[in-house]
């Protein structure tokens, strides 16, 4: 199984910062990975898919890259409401699998 | 406005069964994947299993053979067949609705609460 190993765990920045989330895969998984938000209390929320591509209505201050066996998310200008635990996903398709890394708490300094 | 709603999570003993049910609206349930996500408290997320528009079905080794995804589509309705549940089985429960765009999880339930204890 691929195993997703995401960094750091926990994260404390300011408002305005730039913020970089990294995920590593065991193998190359190509684009296949998304990346989600989740708030305290709520279900998580998709914001990119297949590695850079910024799902419908998320701001554009979130970013992803990478390819093959690393990935990075950005949040370009930290913003009071971006608190919350980051998840990377990766999934494969023969056969469906899919695992997450084991998230990322963002704070406010 | 697309609408996941979980329901059936609660208390039950070690070695116990629960049926989770997932009602679905807003979109044609029939012509997506759809899979069981779940979270202990605290802890990450946790892929449970997928069901595909042509009623295949996947799961991950941790309950391959204890749980079992189905799906009515003329019910718009995800249900998860939970047996010889275990204390680690214990979780929140979301189910959600695979993208048509990659492999993401677009739409997401609130979750139920599934406790397994004695």
């Amino acid at each position: 199984d691929i195993q997703m190993t995401q960094s750091p765990s926990s994260l404390s920045a300011s408002v305005g910062d730039r913020v970089t989330i990294t995920c590593q895969a065991s193998q190359d998984i190509s684009n296949y990975l998304n990346w989600y938000q989740q708030k305290p209390g709520k279900a998580p929320k998709l914001l990119i898919y297949d590695a850079s591509n910024l799902e419908t209505g998320v701001p554009s201050r979130f970013s992803g890259s990478g390819s093959g066996t690393d990935f990075t998310f950005t949040i370009s200008s930290l913003q009071p409401e971006d608190i919350a635990t980051y998840y990377c996903q990766q999934y494969d398709n023969l056969p469906p699998r899919y695992t997450f890394g084991q998230g990322t708490k963002l704070e406010i300094k | 406005e697309v609408q996941l709603v979980e329901s059936g999570g609660g208390l039950v003993q070690p070695g116990g069964s629960l049926r989770l049910s997932c009602a679905a609206s807003g979109f044609t349930f029939s012509s997506y994947d759809m899979h069981w996500v779940r979270q202990a408290t605290g802890k990450g997320l946790e892929w449970v299993s997928a069901i595909g528009t042509a009623g295949d079905t996947y799961y991950p080794g941790s309950v391959k053979g204890r749980f079992t995804i189905s799906r009515e589509n003329a019910k718009n309705s995800l249900y998860l067949q939970m047996n010889s549940l275990r204390a680690g089985d214990t979780a929140v429960y979301y189910c959600a609705r695979e993208s048509r765009t990659g492999g993401g999880f677009d739409y997401w339930g609130q979750g139920t609460l599934v406790t397994v204890s004695s």
